[in-house]
């Protein structure tokens, strides 16, 4: 079974500049999560995904993230405009249940 | 906000020693589960324990569960120089399919 594909792996950019990263989760896995970390720190749960619906972005900062799940399969989360704090790991995850998390290898993000 | 908290933060033991990190939470929960993770990467998956279960066992790694307690310790029996890496414990809470992690241990295997 292919694992959670994410792209790119490594990001620098300078802030007040734009990125956005990618990631296609297991196939048939219909929910979906972006999941930001802080060096020395656990995951912070950003956004998930229920096919292309929204469950929870409690935690998102819609000022600057946006995120979307076109057509309930590959996601795209963005910042716009970047902040120095911005800086850390972000990692895709897909389940098909509550007990099977699988997750990808994570973008590194520096902002500059 | 974070689910759980691990202790201790830090744990640095010689090869072959075991070695016990502790995780506590604050809600009830559907399952709690531990992950690895090397050199701030992907979280790899090692033991889930689900809230009807007290003790579970996979390979060298022994998982308790006390929920009257709210807690859970991850014991890793005969450590290895490869067993360097940070650990976190991330609970599902009851009614939600998310996974909520803690701050993380950074377990240290001297050779």
């Amino acid at each position: 079974e292919a694992g959670v594909a994410q792209s790119p792996r490594y990001k620098i950019i300078e802030k007040r500049q734009s990125v956005a990263f990618w990631c296609n989760p297991i196939s048939g896995h219909a929910t979906l999560y972006w999941y930001q970390q802080i060096l020395g720190q656990g995951p912070k749960l950003l956004i998930q995904f229920q096919n292309n619906g929204v469950v929870d972005d409690s935690q998102l900062p819609k000022d600057r993230f946006s995120a979307e799940r076109l057509k309930g399969v590959d996601s795209t989360l963005k910042i716009q405009p970047a902040k120095l704090e911005d800086s850390a790991v972000y990692l895709c995850a897909s389940s098909l249940r509550v007990e099977g998390y699988t997750f990808g290898s994570g973008t590194r993000l520096t902002v500059v | 906000s974070q689910q759980g908290e691990e202790d201790p933060q830090a744990l640095s033991i010689q090869e072959g020693e075991n070695a016990t990190m502790n995780c506590s939470y604050k809600t009830s929960i559907n399952n709690l589960q531990w992950y690895r993770q090397n050199s701030g990467r992907g979280l790899v998956h090692l033991i889930l324990i689900r809230s009807n279960e007290r003790e579970k066992h996979s390979g060298r790694l022994r998982v308790t569960l006390d929920t009257s307690k709210k807690s859970s310790s991850l014991l890793i029996t005969a450590s290895r120089a490869a067993d360097t890496a940070s650990y976190f414990c991330a609970t599902v809470i009851q009614g939600a399919q998310k996974l909520v992690f803690g701050q993380g241990t950074r377990l240290t295997i001297n050779p």
